[in-house]
């Protein structure tokens, strides 16, 4: 059983769309985060929440916007889209606790 | 401000070849630092965490090391199923409730046979 799966692995469509990320984790644990990675491989957090608290990095625009149905499940909704959201998007989840973060297998985002 | 750098950006040794990968970084209150392995087409993999300076984890071929300042992970005899790129990143002082680690950009290593 995958511990972080997320759907799909490839992603492609034209700029202003919008489209949505699935993750879910099996792990029972209690944060999950999103993580863009570009061209260079640089992991930039996007947000992290738990069932209590939603943290978003100031940097993101608001045309993402993440939507946790329940505590295995954290999606990825993006409006909108644009040719600088090219990237690959990775999906974890930890227990705060230890922190130690399992990851997806990614999904390759290509806006054209 | 905190920040992570990882050094050198890539390195090519030979089967055999034994040598180091460092990270360095610079955040108040260290709580934690972790090192990741990544596959080309994959998420990052854990592979270790460090609490505390002079603290020692091994796993394989592969041994990490922690100081104040910086960590090492050593490679002793590496194979080619060791090429991927590595990641290092560090967990600061609570600042929020989910304890958000700060990423370094890796170095990817090719060991060739």
């Amino acid at each position: 059983d995958t511990a972080v799966s997320q759907t799909p692995k490839y992603l492609v469509t034209q700029m202003g769309n919008d489209k949505s990320i699935k993750c879910e984790q099996n792990l029972g644990h209690d944060t999950m985060y999103w993580y863009k990675q570009d061209s260079k491989k640089f992991l930039k957090i996007m947000f992290s929440y738990n069932n209590k608290e939603l943290i978003i990095n100031e940097t993101v625009p608001n045309r993402f916007s993440p939507k946790s149905p329940d505590k295995a499940h954290l999606n990825l909704h993006i409006n909108s889209l644009e040719l600088g959201d090219s990237a690959v998007y990775f999906c974890a989840s930890s227990q705060v606790a230890k922190n130690i973060q399992y990851f997806g297998a990614g999904t390759r985002l290509s806006v054209l | 401000e905190d920040q992570v750098t990882q050094s050198p950006e890539a390195l090519r040794l030979q089967e055999g070849e034994s040598s180091s990968l460092n990270c360095s970084y610079t955040v108040s209150g260290l709580r934690g630092l972790f090192w990741y392995r990544q596959d080309p087409g994959k998420g990052p993999e854990f592979l270790f965490t460090l609490y505390s300076a002079g603290e020692e984890k091994e796993k394989e071929r592969l041994k990490a090391t922690l100081t104040k300042k910086e960590s090492f992970l050593h490679i002793t005899a590496p194979k080619p199923e060791d090429s991927a790129t590595y990641l290092c990143a560090v967990q600061g002082p609570k600042m929020d409730s989910n304890y958000q680690l700060i990423w370094g950009a890796g170095t990817k290593l090719i060991i060739k046979p």
